[in-house]
C-alpha cells in the first residue's frame, strides 16, 4: 500500500518568514494530493491540493509543488502569521478512494 | 467547501457501554465516507472505508464487531463503539468525499470519546 512520510514533525518560524513542509510518497498510482491544518481538537481542515496532472498550484500565502518523477510534494507558507500556528497534515489518494496520510507537522509561527 | 457535520463532538461514557457517533455530509451526497482514529499528537489511522448501501471495509487490525458501521444513506455514516473500554478512548474522526473519483475528502470537527 502507500506510505506518506512528512519532514519535519516540529517547524518553528518568525512571524514574516516562509515555512516549508515535504512529503514523499511511495506509489506512483496516488493522483491526488491535499494538504490539510488540524488546529487543536478540531477536524482537519483542506487548505490546498493538488492533482498529478499539475506541477505546482498557488492560493495567495500558500502554495504546493508535486514533483512526480520524484515522488515528493511541498506546502509553501510565505509571510506567515500566528493563526498559521497549527498540525499540517499531507496525504495522498488514488482516485479519491483512499487516503494515506503523513504523520503531520507541527508549525509554530512566533511572534 | 463542503460541510460535514459531526455529532457528538465530545462524549464520556463509562466502561461496557455503547456509544454511537453520526457523520452527516450537510451539502452534498456522500458517495464514501471514512472513518479514522487519532491518538494525541499522531496522524491520522484509517479505521474503516464504507460506501452507501454496502458493509465497511475494515483496515487490518481493527475490529469490525466492535467498530460498527452503517451508511444507511448517502447523507449519514454512523459509527457505534460497542462495549467501550478505557483503551478505545480517543478522538473519532469522520470524512466524506463527493463522488467516486478524482475528489476531495471533507472532514468532520471531530468527536472525543472519553470512556470512564
Amino acid at each position: 500500500g502507500e506510505n506518506v512520510e512528512q519532514h519535519p514533525s516540529t517547524l518553528s518560524v518568525q512571524e514574516g518568514d516562509s515555512a516549508v513542509i515535504k512529503c514523499t510518497y511511495s506509489d506512483s498510482a496516488s493522483n491526488y494530493f491535499p494538504w490539510y491544518k488540524q488546529e487543536l481538537g478540531k477536524g482537519p481542515q483542506l487548505i490546498i491540493d493538488i492533482r498529478s496532472n499539475v506541477g505546482e498550484k498557488k492560493d495567495q500565502r500558500i502554495a504546493v509543488t508535486l514533483n512526480k518523477t520524484a515522488k515528493h510534494f511541498s506546502l509553501h507558507i510565505t509571510e506567515t502569521q500566528p493563526e498559521d500556528s497549527a498540525v499540517y497534515f499531507c496525504a495522498a489518494s488514488i482516485h479519491g478512494n483512499q487516503f494515506y496520510f503523513g504523520t503531520g507537522t507541527s508549525l509554530t509561527v512566533i511572534p | 467547501g463542503a460541510v460535514v457535520s459531526q455529532h457528538p463532538s465530545r462524549v464520556i461514557c463509562k466502561s461496557g457501554t455503547s456509544v454511537k457517533i453520526e457523520c452527516r455530509s450537510l451539502d452534498f451526497q456522500a458517495t464514501t465516507m471514512f472513518w479514522y482514529r487519532q491518538f494525541p499528537k499522531k496522524s491520522l489511522m484509517l479505521m474503516a472505508t464504507s460506501n452507501e448501501g454496502s458493509k465497511a471495509t475494515y483496515e487490518q487490525g481493527v475490529e469490525k464487531d466492535k467498530f460498527l458501521i452503517n451508511h444507511a444513506s448517502l447523507t449519514l455514516s454512523t459509527l457505534t463503539v460497542t462495549s467501550a473500554h478505557p483503551e478505545d478512548s480517543s478522538f473519532y474522526i469522520c470524512s466524506a468525499t463527493p463522488g467516486q473519483i478524482n475528489t476531495e475528502a471533507f472532514f468532520g470537527q471531530g468527536t472525543r470519546l472519553t470512556v470512564v
